[in-house]
């Protein structure tokens, strides 16, 4: 299985500041990578796709990048509704895994 | 856009069978890949497997021997069945599939239903 490591497992930060959330894939995924946001009690929420796609009516303050088998999910202004928890999610080998997970606090 | 509605009980005692349906409304199931994803409470996603509408499966080796999920078109239903239970497996579980045909990624996801696995 593809191992997906997130760092930080936690963030604290305040609003306005920007914030970035790294996933290290075991092995090279090309760019067949999601990430998600999940809030307690609800179903994640897709957010990018394709390492750096953003899904519709997503806020642009929400971008993705990769380096390698490196990937990196940025928010360039913390907002309160930003508050919740990151899952990445690689889809290049099966089985598909997760990240696990990054709970961005509010400082 | 596509609803999916997970439905099947709460509580399964240990070394039974765990069985759940998911209903998609909104659009037909056909061309697309349906999965079923879980997670324990306080912890990760963990994904299960998938079926694609024409019956192909893939499924997560951890769970291959206890895990089989099947579509039925007519009913626009994906069904999950995991054998030999044990508390382990006490997690939320989801249905999730792609807008797109062939998607790999998960744009659509059910509610989630909580199941117990206790005595």
């Amino acid at each position: 299985d593809i191992q997906m490591t997130q760092s930080p497992s936690t963030l604290s930060a305040s609003v306005g500041d920007r914030v970035t959330i790294t996933c290290r894939a075991s092995q090279s995924i090309s760019r067949w990578l999601a990430w998600y946001q999940q809030k307690p009690g609800k179903a994640p929420k897709l957010l990018i796709y394709g390492a750096s796609n953003l899904e519709g009516g997503v806020p642009s303050t929400f971008s993705g990048s990769r380096s390698g088998t490196e990937f990196s999910l940025t928010i360039s202004s913390l907002q309160p509704d930003d508050f919740a928890t990151y899952y990445c999610q690689q889809y290049n080998s099966y089985p598909w895994t997760f990240g696990q997970g990054t709970k961005v606090e509010i400082k | 856009q596509v609803q999916l509605q997970e439905s099947g009980p709460g509580l399964v005692k240990p070394s039974e069978t765990l069985s759940l349906t998911c209903t998609a409304s909104g659009g037909s199931i056909s061309s697309y890949y349906w999965n079923w994803i879980r997670q324990p409470p306080g912890k990760g996603l963990e994904w299960i497997g998938h079926i694609y509408y024409s019956g192909s499966t893939n499924y997560n080796p951890s769970l291959k021997s206890r895990v089989t999920i099947s579509v039925d078109t007519s009913k626009n239903q994906i069904s999950l069945r995991l054998t030999s239970v044990t508390a382990a497996d006490t997690a939320v579980y989801y249905c999730a599939t792609g807008r797109d045909g062939g998607q790999l990624w998960f744009d659509y996801w059910g509610q989630g239903t909580l199941v117990t696995v206790a005595s």
